[in-house]
């Protein structure tokens, strides 16, 4: 299984635009890359999935370089609301292989939005 | 709402108890997963069943028995928990077992569990 390595945490005021990195050395051809933002006491919800280059959605953008061993979610213009913890995971469909499909999560990042 | 929906959101159980949790999707997903998160810790992933066939069991002890009666419900059984079990578990459901297609797991609000 890809790990994944993300900053512990970061602080960033309103209204600037927050870049978070995500270290995945390890990544296979199959593996899917997605970021996920979790609130205190719920369960994580979807933000952004990608496979190569750059996607964007109303939400954020996901920057992935050629050789996919990194990616980097961007937060255009971040709020207090969006004080949360950050997750980054790899992980493959069904038909990419035994185990790729299981979507480990790390510690993520504990992004803190500052008024 | 997510269209993952997790009851009861609180439940606080002694020792010798046997409680279950319950998750149920609206969605017409395929899979459906249980993880645990305990404070300060990673999310663990206990159990993945794909179309109502469990495919994973992360060496979880057997005191968290899993029940999955058809693919829109998911059931937790729970019995002689330890003090260390207490934390949130969380459900969440995928199109296909795997990265989910573009739009990832959906996951309910989770179970708050506290064992005494």
């Amino acid at each position: 299984l890809a790990k994944t390595t993300q900053p512990i945490s970061m602080d960033s005021y309103e209204g600037q635009e927050v870049n978070i990195t995500c270290s995945h050395n390890n990544i296979a051809t199959n593996d899917y890359i997605t970021w996920y933002q979790q609130f205190p006491s719920q369960g994580p919800r979807f933000i952004i999935q990608g496979y190569k280059t750059k996607v964007t959605n109303e939400v954020a953008s996901l920057f992935i370089p050629a050789d996919r061993k990194s990616s980097t979610l961007s937060l255009p213009r971040v709020s207090l609301s969006d004080t949360a913890v950050y997750y980054c995971l790899v992980g493959g469909d069904l038909n990419s292989g035994a185990g790729s499909y299981q979507l480990t999560f790390g510690k993520g990042t504990k992004l803190s939005v500052i008024p | 709402e997510t269209g993952v929906t997790q009851t009861p959101r609180h439940l606080v159980m002694g020792m010798t108890n046997k409680k279950s949790l319950k998750c149920e999707q609206h969605l017409g997903h395929n899979a459906m997963y249980w993880y645990k998160q305990s404070a300060k810790k990673p999310l663990e992933l206990m159990f993945v069943y794909s179309l109502e066939e469990r495919v994973e069991n992360n060496s979880v002890p057997s005191r968290f028995s899993p029940e999955c009666p058809n693919s829109s419900h998911l059931f937790l059984h729970l019995h002689t928990l330890q003090p260390e079990d207490s934390a949130l578990y969380l459900c969440a459901s995928s199109q296909d077992r795997g990265a989910g297609g573009g739009y990832g797991y959906t996951f309910g609000s989770g179970t708050r569990l506290t064992v005494v």
